[in-house]
């Protein structure tokens, strides 16, 4: 039972456009999200987090949206780069258990140039 | 920083073998974990420790031992092993900062069982 889920494996935008990618959960428990990119050949790396008492973070290109009643989140890129072409994680916790992630399928974001 | 290391990058085995996966971290992180990588699975964690000579079982513990003798180092050894351990193997590190933890990977091992 994958309590977090990417249902899109893959995804292609145009360079320039917005990439929207989009993660559900099911555990009603769990009070942090986080995003993880990765590269062929390398492990993933830490993109972007938010805490459940939000609904929006921003990190430069990177928007995090939750919602909460939905157990929805979504990740937005805006301008999409061809370098920003990677596997995208979706991961989540409960409060008090950072280190128990349990991720998602991952997405393959192409950005075609 | 090297940040966090894993050797060796490849390694084919036969069924019932054994082997230790190296894991090495220089950032002074107490939490290190294991993960292994399945294809249409994600990451699911194998084995954790939250400090030299602490160690718990993950989502997928059965078939790996682990132990932590140092901060800086976690080794995932396979005890005898089997085609359903083929998979890409991930070790991290990780800080606790706002009440998550930002966990740093290692570049990963590629494994297949035959």
């Amino acid at each position: 039972d994958q309590q977090v889920k990417q249902n899109s494996p893959s995804l292609s935008v145009q360079e320039g456009r917005i990439s929207i990618l989009n993660c559900d959960y099911t555990n009603s428990m769990f009070d942090y999200f986080l995003w993880y990119k990765k590269y062929p050949a390398e492990g993933p790396t830490f993109l972007i987090s938010i805490s459940s008492i939000k609904d929006k973070n921003e990190d430069g290109r990177f928007t995090v949206f939750l919602n909460k009643s939905a157990k929805h989140l979504s990740l937005h890129i805006v301008p999409s780069q061809p370098g920003d072409s990677a596997v995208y994680f979706c991961a989540a916790h409960p409060r008090g258990s950072a280190r128990q992630l349990t991720f998602g399928s991952g997405t393959q974001l192409t950005v075609l140039p | 920083n090297a940040g966090v290391t894993q050797t060796p990058k490849f390694q084919v085995l036969k069924t019932g073998q054994s082997m230790t996966l190296q894991c090495a971290q220089d950032m002074n992180h107490e939490y290190m974990s294991w993960y292994r990588q399945d294809p249409g699975m994600g990451l699911r964690l194998i084995h954790y420790s939250v400090g030299a000579g602490i160690t718990d079982q993950g989502e997928v513990p059965n078939g790996y031992n682990v132990s932590r003798s140092t901060t800086e180092d976690f080794p995932l050894r396979l005890l005898s092993a089997a085609p359903s351990q083929t998979s890409v193997y991930f070790c991290a590190s990780s800080y606790t900062s706002g009440g998550t933890d930002t966990q740093y990977f290692g570049p990963g091992t590629r494994l297949t069982v035959l």
